[in-house]
């Protein structure tokens, strides 16, 4: 059973600060990960993709992926109340040419308090 | 570029009904898939799409269904509905294994 796993927070920061999501997977041939946002109500967004060992950043976000570990992270620097949400992290395992199966973790709730 | 549509946005159902739902991708884009995401399990793959033939799917019963068309338009039936089925049906539109999704089908089933 391929899994994905979260600690579903409530995760509280206060504005300005950093707020480090974190999640592991269970399958060693996952391939693709993937940080999504969800606000209440809403459809979950792409944030961050990451294909390879180390960190990448865009803007505010920064993943980081350890694939020896199992681990992929996401910081948010200089969190905004705007950022709270709920945080999906997501993992592709490319069997037979099919891209299209993510698992989802069950989110990280983070609220960013001003 | 237009994003994903998908319609309709809501659905009231009872028991024992079916539920045909539809997905619009990105234009150029022809991977669609299909998630059920409720407050309990979370967001869970229900199948995916590729050129009109279906390359994967998830652990749901046979009551759960789709297609696609030459399109690249998909479309998802439930038959039999029960109370359970009652979730968030999102329809992602893939670019290699980054997917993009719709704003989703609201599904209420009474």
């Amino acid at each position: 059973q391929k899994e994905v796993e979260q600690n579903s927070g409530p995760l509280s920061v206060p504005e300005g600060a950093i707020a480090s999501l974190n999640c592991t997977y269970s399958d060693r041939g996952s391939q693709s990960f993937f940080w999504y946002r969800q606000y209440s109500g809403k459809s979950p967004e792409l944030i961050m993709s990451i294909y390879s060992n180390g960190d990448k950043e865009d803007g505010r976000f920064t993943a980081q992926l350890n694939k020896a570990s199992q681990y992929v992270s996401l910081l948010i620097r200089d969190s905004q109340p705007s950022d709270s949400a709920t945080y999906l992290c997501a993992v592709n395992v490319n069997y037979g040419g099919s891209q299209g199966n993510l698992i989802f973790g069950k989110g990280t709730k983070l609220s960013v308090k001003p | 570029k237009a994003g994903v549509t998908q319609t309709p946005r809501y659905l009231i159902k009872t028991r024992g009904q079916q539920v045909t739902l539809s997905c619009s991708p990105i234009s150029g884009h022809r991977s669609v898939s299909w998630y059920q995401q409720t407050p309990g399990q979370g967001l869970q793959f229900l199948f995916e799409y590729f050129s009109e033939t279906q390359r994967n799917k998830g652990n749901f019963p046979g009551r759960f269904s789709g297609r696609q068309f030459s399109n690249s338009r998909s479309e998802m039936n439930v038959s039999t509905l029960e109370l359970g089925d009652s979730a968030l049906y999102l329809c992602a539109s893939g670019s290699g294994s980054t997917q993009y999704f719709g704003p989703g089908t609201r599904l209420t089933v009474l």
